[in-house]
C-alpha cells in the first residue's frame, strides 16, 4: 500500500531557506499519471496549496508563493522535495505532501515546521 | 485566482443533517472535493467529482453541486463526524492551481 512520509528540520531561521522531503513507500513515484504535491497549514488555520510536480516533471505552484518555492523530484529514490526560500514566522505550519490528481487522496501525516531564531 | 467560501461553522444534533456550503463563482461548472480532518490528523478526501465517494467512506456522506454553491451533506450525524472540512477544486483556468476553501467547524450538539 502506497504511504507518503515527510522529513525535515523542525525549525527554521528567519530569512533562511525551508527544505523538506517526501519520500514515497509501496509503490513507484513515476509508474503513473499522477501529481505529488505540497500543502501546508498554519496553526489553526485552513489548507494552502504549495505546489505540485508532475509524473513528468513539470512543476506547478501557488501563485502567491512561486517566487519563493521549487519542487524536485528524485525518481531514483522515490523522493519528492520542497524548498521555500527567505521564510518568516508566517510560513511557521504543518506541511503535509500528497499524491493527486483533480484531488487529492493520499496524504502524509505531516511535519510542524516552525520558522524561529 | 479563484476563491472558494466556506461558512466558518456548523453545527448539529446528532441524527440530524448537516449541510456543508462551498461558494465559487459559477462552480456548478467545477469538479468539487471534500476532505474531513480531525484534530492532529491529515486530511481524508470524503467525497470527489462533486458527489462519489471514496472506498470505505459511509454513505451517509454525500454532495452536490450546481451554480456558484457546492454542498456537502452528511445525513444521520454522529459524534465521529465533529471534524473541519474543506472543499477544493482544481482551477485549470489559471495555469494549474489547488485551491482549497477556508475550511468549516462542524460541531456535533
Amino acid at each position: 500500500q502506497l504511504q507518503l512520509q515527510e522529513s525535515g528540520p523542525g525549525l527554521v531561521k528567519p530569512s533562511e531557506t525551508l527544505s523538506l522531503t517526501c519520500t514515497v513507500s509501496g509503490g513507484s513515484i513515476s509508474s503513473s499519471s499522477y501529481y505529488w504535491g505540497w500543502i501546508r497549514q498554519p496553526p489553526g488555520k485552513g489548507l494552502e496549496w504549495i505546489g505540485s510536480i508532475y509524473y513528468s516533471g513539470s512543476t506547478y505552484y501557488n501563485p502567491s508563493l512561486k517566487s519563493r518555492v521549487t519542487i524536485s523530484v528524485d525518481t531514483s529514490k522515490n523522493q519528492f522535495s520542497l524548498k521555500l526560500s527567505s521564510v518568516t514566522a508566517a510560513d511557521t505550519a504543518v506541511y503535509y505532501c500528497a499524491r493527486h490528481s483533480r484531488y487529492f487522496d493520499l496524504w502524509g501525516r505531516g511535519t510542524l515546521v516552525t520558522v524561529s531564531s | 485566482s479563484y476563491v472558494l467560501t466556506q461558512p466558518p461553522s456548523v453545527s448539529v444534533a446528532p441524527g440530524q443533517t448537516a449541510r456543508i456550503t462551498c461558494g465559487g463563482n459559477n462552480i456548478g461548472s467545477k469538479s468539487v472535493h471534500w476532505y474531513q480532518q480531525k484534530p492532529g490528523q491529515a486530511p481524508v478526501l470524503v467525497v470527489y467529482d462533486d458527489s462519489d465517494r471514496p472506498s470505505g467512506i459511509p454513505e451517509r456522506f454525500s454532495g452536490s453541486n450546481s451554480g456558484n454553491t457546492a454542498t456537502l451533506t452528511i445525513s444521520r450525524v454522529e459524534a465521529g463526524d465533529e471534524a473541519d472540512y474543506y472543499c477544493q477544486v482544481w482551477d485549470s483556468s489559471s495555469d494549474r492551481n489547488w485551491v482549497f476553501g477556508g475550511g468549516t467547524k462542524l460541531t456535533v450538539l
